[in-house]
């Protein structure tokens, strides 16, 4: 069985501050792991994947991520907020042997402060 | 571009009216989701579509069904909607198999409808 644990719903940075948003996960399999970016009232936009590539995942808006294994985490980092960073964030987990299963987090939901 | 896309983007029906919301895709993929996700919540997979197989979810209401007449298209019909049943509606597509590792079933998401209950 697979699952994710999204540390803290809401978290509130500063503009230009480091954004730090936590996922766990928990899977018997390897993962396939995933964050999603939704703005208000709008779908999930894909911010970047883990696929057993690179530990250290770039994805767009300068989002990145690390797969650390022995610590089951894929932790979202931004060096430097900007506004357009508010939204909602969801880490997802799902494996190699099937389509049908994305397991999502709960969400974090990213505020940015003037 | 290849998309998904979701009409209409806000949908206004009052209790216990049927009600369908479509969604088309360009990606060519076989895999089709339906998801419904109420404020402040992860989004909650209805059921899904694995070329022409239908997949329910074991805790969907009866009151939602979907259609799929093509590849292309794919329909969410709520046969009688109660007040709990407003939500923001996603569909999503995947493909349904890969060919290097480096792939990954990572779903695609059109811009959801949002669907109120009067």
């Amino acid at each position: 069985a697979q699952s994710v644990t999204q540390l803290g719903s809401h978290v509130s940075v500063s503009e230009g501050a480091l954004v730090l948003l936590r996922c766990n996960y928990s899977s018997s399999v390897p993962p396939y792991l995933f964050w999603y970016v939704q703005y208000p009232n709008q779908g999930l936009q894909l911010l970047l994947k883990y696929t057993s590539a690179a530990t250290l995942v770039k994805g767009i808006n300068g989002f990145e991520a690390e797969f650390k294994k022995s610590e089951t985490s894929f932790h979202l980092t931004k060096p430097s907020a900007h506004m357009s960073d508010a939204a909602e964030y969801f880490c997802a987990v799902s494996s190699y042997s099937s389509a049908s299963k994305i397991i999502f987090g709960s969400g974090t939901r990213l505020s940015i402060r003037p | 571009d290849a998309m998904v896309i979701q009409n209409p983007r806000y949908q206004v029906t009052q209790f216990g009216k049927p009600v369908t919301l479509s969604c088309s895709q360009t990606l060519n993929h076989n895999v089709m989701y339906w998801y419904q996700q109420k404020s402040s919540q992860a989004p909650k997979l209805l059921f899904h579509y694995y070329d022409k197989d239908f997949n329910n979810e074991a805790d969907t209401p009866d009151n939602f069904q979907s259609r799929r007449p093509n590849t292309s298209f794919c329909f969410l019909d709520i046969r009688s909607p109660g007040l709990g049943d407003a939500a923001m509606y996603l569909c999503a597509t995947s493909r349904d198999k890969l060919i290097r590792r480096t792939e990954s079933y990572e779903q695609y998401f059109g811009p959801g409808t949002r669907l109120t209950v009067t």
